[in-house]
């Protein structure tokens, strides 16, 4: 199986600023990487579709970036809203997600 | 509206068994690759089992065997069988639904629709 690493597993961040989670591939994937946010009892929302293209109706201010092995989700000026937890997904074979990034109020 | 609504889960003893429904509205179950998706407190999601719209299946590792993904065109629901359960089956589970987008280059696929997913507690 391909091996999902996400970093950092939290992140501490106050409204306005911007942050970046990485997520590094246990082999090349291409732009095969999507990422995903979570909040409890909420739907899990699709952000980012290979790598880089934005899910319709998700605000601008995410955006990702990379391709093979290293990836990149980058959120500018933080919303309130935006307080979640992140997962990255590789889907060239037998999807698997990584660990997730919990993002924090500061 | 589109959307996917699972129901089912409950606390049940190691060895039960479980119905878990997915109910789906503004899309037909039978014409679109739907899976099931677990995900555990403290750990990462997993893709517990697919279905495509020709009927085929798959199912990871830890399940195989044990669990059952099937469909109700007529209810337009999708169900998920758990046989022998264990604790480590303890996760909210979720119904999603598989799109791709294709470009010059390849076929990318995603997860673009999720319910709210439903608690299994799997304890004595």
């Amino acid at each position: 199986d391909i091996q999902m690493t996400q970093s950092p597993s939290s992140l501490s961040a106050s409204v306005g600023d911007r942050v970046s989670i990485t997520c590094r591939a246990s082999q090349n994937i291409n732009s095969h990487l999507n990422w995903y946010q979570l909040k409890p009892g909420r739907a899990p929302k699709l952000l980012i579709y290979a790598a880089s293209s934005l899910q319709s109706g998700v605000p601008s201010r995410f955006s990702g970036s990379g391709s093979g092995t290293d990836f990149t989700l980058t959120i500018s000026n933080l919303q309130r809203e935006d307080f979640a937890t992140y997962y990255c997904q590789q889907s060239v074979t037998a999807y698997t997600f990584g660990q997730g990034t919990q993002l924090e109020i500061k | 509206e589109v959307q996917l609504v699972e129901s089912g889960g409950t606390l049940i003893q190691p060895g039960g068994s479980l119905r878990l429904s997915c109910a789906a509205s503004g899309l037909t179950v039978s014409s679109n690759y739907l899976s099931w998706v677990r995900h555990a407190a403290g750990k990462g999601l997993e893709r517990v089992t697919i279905t495509y719209a020709d009927g085929t299946t798959f199912y990871a590792d830890s399940v195989k065997g044990r669990f059952t993904i099937s469909r109700d065109n007529s209810m337009n629901t999708l169900y998920l069988q758990m046989n022998s359960l264990r604790a480590e089956d303890t996760a909210v589970y979720y119904c999603a639904r598989d799109r791709n987008t294709k470009t010059t280059l390849a076929e990318y696929w995603y997860y673009d629709l999720w319910g709210r997913g439903t608690l299994v507690t799997v304890s004595s």
